[in-house]
């Protein structure tokens, strides 16, 4: 397997306009996650899919940002409009199902090589 | 919510051994311990996990006291290549039924010959 797949690797773009970050997972994982790394706030979980379904995104900074999961190979995170302070390394990550039935730390993460955001 | 600290950064030289502390008061009972890696540009990458006591693999050992409020690293024999980020990562109960992961803000560790 590839590992998890990224696209873009690095976005700039202006203020106010439309971005796309997209990502395919491991094949057979069964969870998605979306995080955002600064150099301020460290790796923020923004949300997570499981199976394709949204399960938490409590992490999502505002209604700019949204993000689907068409299918078990796809993922895209949205921010509508963008800002400067949305500039950041974006990373997804998916694994195995967790213990419990939930997200688990115990499944390892695999991350792909991130977007690089730069808003002017 | 809940977090967990780490300390900011760290020294050290090659061929000492370095050790990593983590605390995560609440962390819930059910949950691992989980240690990740980071090199820049790259996204981290897993080196350990345990569940309590202590837990050894190729590259590293986890130490996890009885209450599992903290962790700690050991990286034995650090070289120049283990300059990075390092992670703790937990699950802590959340209100909506799964329990939450949280990733500590990460210890930058220089390695110096």
């Amino acid at each position: 397997d590839a590992g998890v797949i990224q696209s873009p690797r690095h976005e700039v773009t202006e203020m106010g306009q439309e971005v796309t970050l997209r990502c395919k997972p491991i094949s057979g994982h069964d969870y998605l996650f979306w995080y955002r790394q600064t150099m301020m706030r460290g790796l923020e979980l923004l949300i997570y899919f499981n199976n394709n379904v949204p399960i938490d995104d409590s992490g999502m900074p505002e209604d700019r940002f949204s993000a689907k999961m068409p299918n078990a190979s796809f993922s895209t995170l949205k921010i509508q409009p963008s800002e400067p302070r949305d500039s950041a390394v974006y990373f997804c990550a998916s694994s195995l199902l967790g213990i419990a039935g939930g997200p688990s730390s115990y499944n390892e993460q695999f991350f792909g090589p991130g977007t690089r955001l730069t808003v002017l | 919510l809940a977090k967990t600290t780490q300390p900011i950064s760290m020294d050290s030289y090659e061929g000492q051994e370095v050790n990593i502390t983590c605390s995560h008061n609440n962390i819930a009972t059910n949950d691992y311990i989980t240690w990740y890696q980071q090199f820049p540009s790259q996204g981290p990458r897993f080196i350990i996990q345990g569940y309590k006591t202590k837990v050894t693999n190729e590259v590293a050992s986890l130490f996890i006291p009885a209450d599992r409020k903290s962790s700690t690293l050991s990286l034995p024999r650090v070289s120049l290549s283990d300059t990075a980020v390092y992670y703790c990562l937990v699950g802590v109960g959340f209100s909506g039924g799964y329990n939450k992961l949280i990733f500590g803000a990460g210890t930058r560790l220089a390695v110096h010959p």
